[in-house]
């Protein structure tokens, strides 16, 4: 049974550049499938921020992408992600998911299938 | 602002059905880009409910049901039970922010 657990440093200070870590069990990351991060804040719901395939190719919401990275681990299952110059704005829950394609165009065709239970990142002086 | 609209709020009696629309537009659903529905249940992860627009995942009731039209999409619920009462959330892709979007939420209560 596909498990992703989310670690992260709960409280960051603004300007910091926290790194976030989803340990994947039950599947491997190198072997198929897009590996994703979300976010929940009260004031804008539920936003992708990036994705990462199987291969190591990424994708990033255009709005954040000057400040964030998306990486994989194969040898320890695990993908990550790090978000640069964070503001109080970045205050949010992150979720890391699989992103499944079933059928193509993948872009049309997307869902999130398994979701780890989400980290609370605060930004705060 | 989601370019993906629910309503914030519905609610209905145990036994009853409900339903949760989802308004895009020709970006999005009226692009014919598939609609995903999510069921978060409070201080919990959102969990997927419903994909490609009318199929449920394994362990999913067969009371729950998706549909599409047009730039519109929504989730009914048929008898309705406390463990229903949650937030739903749609997710599709929008071509003009070439990215996956989600609406803003529905909470659904049973009275």
């Amino acid at each position: 049974q596909l498990q992703l657990q989310e670690s992260g440093p709960g409280l960051v200070k603004p300007s910091e550049t926290p790194s976030l870590t989803c340990t994947v069990s039950g599947a491997s990351i190198s072997s198929g499938h897009y590996w994703a991060w979300i976010r929940q804040s009260p004031g804008k719901g539920l936003e992708w921020i990036a994705n990462v395939d199987y291969t190591g190719y990424t994708s990033y919401n255009p709005s954040l992408k000057s400040r964030v990275n998306i990486s994989m681990d194969t040898s320890k299952n695990q993908f990550s992600l790090r978000l640069t110059s964070v503001t109080a704005a970045d205050t949010a829950v992150y979720y890391c998911a699989r992103q499944i394609c079933t059928s193509h165009p993948c872009y049309a065709k997307f869902y999130f299938d398994s979701w780890g239970q989400g980290t609370l990142v605060t930004v705060s002086s | 602002q989601s370019v993906l609209t629910q309503p914030p709020s519905v609610s209905g009696a145990p036994g009853q059905r409900v339903t949760i629309s989802c308004t895009g537009s020709s970006s999005n659903i009226g692009a014919g880009y598939d609609i995903h529905w999510y069921q978060q249940l409070p201080g919990r992860a959102p969990k997927l409910l419903i994909y490609h627009n009318t199929n449920r995942p394994s362990g999913v009731p067969d009371r729950v049901s998706g549909s599409k039209s047009g730039t519109s999409a929504s989730l009914a619920i048929t008898g309705l039970q406390a463990e229903d009462e949650a937030d739903y959330y749609c997710q599709s892709y929008d071509s003009r922010l070439t990215n996956w979007v989600f609406g803003g939420g529905t909470k659904l209560t049973v009275l």
